[in-house]
């Protein structure tokens, strides 16, 4: 079984600071990577689905970055916000459409 | 309105009492699969589906079954439920059969099995 590994498991972050998480992966067999947020009582929502080395992908505060040849990936988030407290999924696809997700991040914005 | 939709939200059971949570999308959906959430752990898949008919294991398989009659419609069968099949379960389906787009996840099942 592949291992999708996320760090770290938790970080509280004061509103307004800027923060990342890291996502690693296995460089082999790479498909697509995904990230997902989900907010507590909520059904996970997709961000972003990354597909090529070096990708980089914006959504409003939230960006991602993506390194297949080593096997990672970043999100940053800019000024945290206290509706961003969730946790943080990454997903590695591999060509059989067979999804690894990772543990999470589990994300606090404190007012 | 696009979704994903599951059924029951919340289910209490014995061992051994065979069940079923539906699923069903209404997007005409290719792709649709089924996990189960537990602590510690990420999002595992148990089984998938990549169009009409064509079901896949995914890497916790055991003691579940599914089908795919029609494009909509995913269930996920427990035949002989085990307290260790206690966990909250996510249905998703995507657009594409070939792969690379989002998944779209329905509002989850709670399960015990006691």
């Amino acid at each position: 079984i592949l291992n999708v590994e996320q760090s770290p498991q938790s970080l509280h972050v004061q509103e307004g600071d800027s923060t990342n998480f890291t996502c690693s992966f296995p460089s082999s067999n790479f498909y697509a990577l995904h990230w997902y947020r989900w907010e507590t009582a909520k059904s996970p929502e997709a961000l972003f689905v990354m597909t090529l080395n070096g990708d980089e992908k914006k959504k409003g505060r939230i960006s991602a970055t993506l390194n297949t040849k080593e096997g990672y990936s970043y999100l940053y988030i800019k000024g945290s916000q206290p509706e961003d407290s969730a946790t943080y999924l990454c997903a590695f696809e591999n060509y059989g459409q067979n999804f690894v997700f990772g543990p999470g991040t589990r994300l606090s914005v404190l007012p | 309105e696009a979704q994903v939709t599951q059924n029951p939200r919340y289910l209490i059971t014995v061992t051994g009492k065979k069940l079923t949570v539906t699923c069903s999308q209404n997007m005409n959906h290719e792709y649709m699969s089924w996990y189960r959430q537990d602590p510690g752990l990420g999002l595992r898949q148990i089984y998938y589906s990549m169009n009409v008919e064509v079901t896949d294991k995914g890497d916790v398989p055991e003691g579940y079954k599914v089908s795919r009659k029609e494009k909509r419609n995913f269930p996920l069968i427990l035949e002989s439920p085990s307290p260790n099949q206690t966990s909250l379960y996510f249905c998703a389906s995507s657009s594409s059969g070939t792969g690379r787009e989002k998944l779209f996840f329905g509002s989850g099942t709670q399960l015990s099995v006691l």
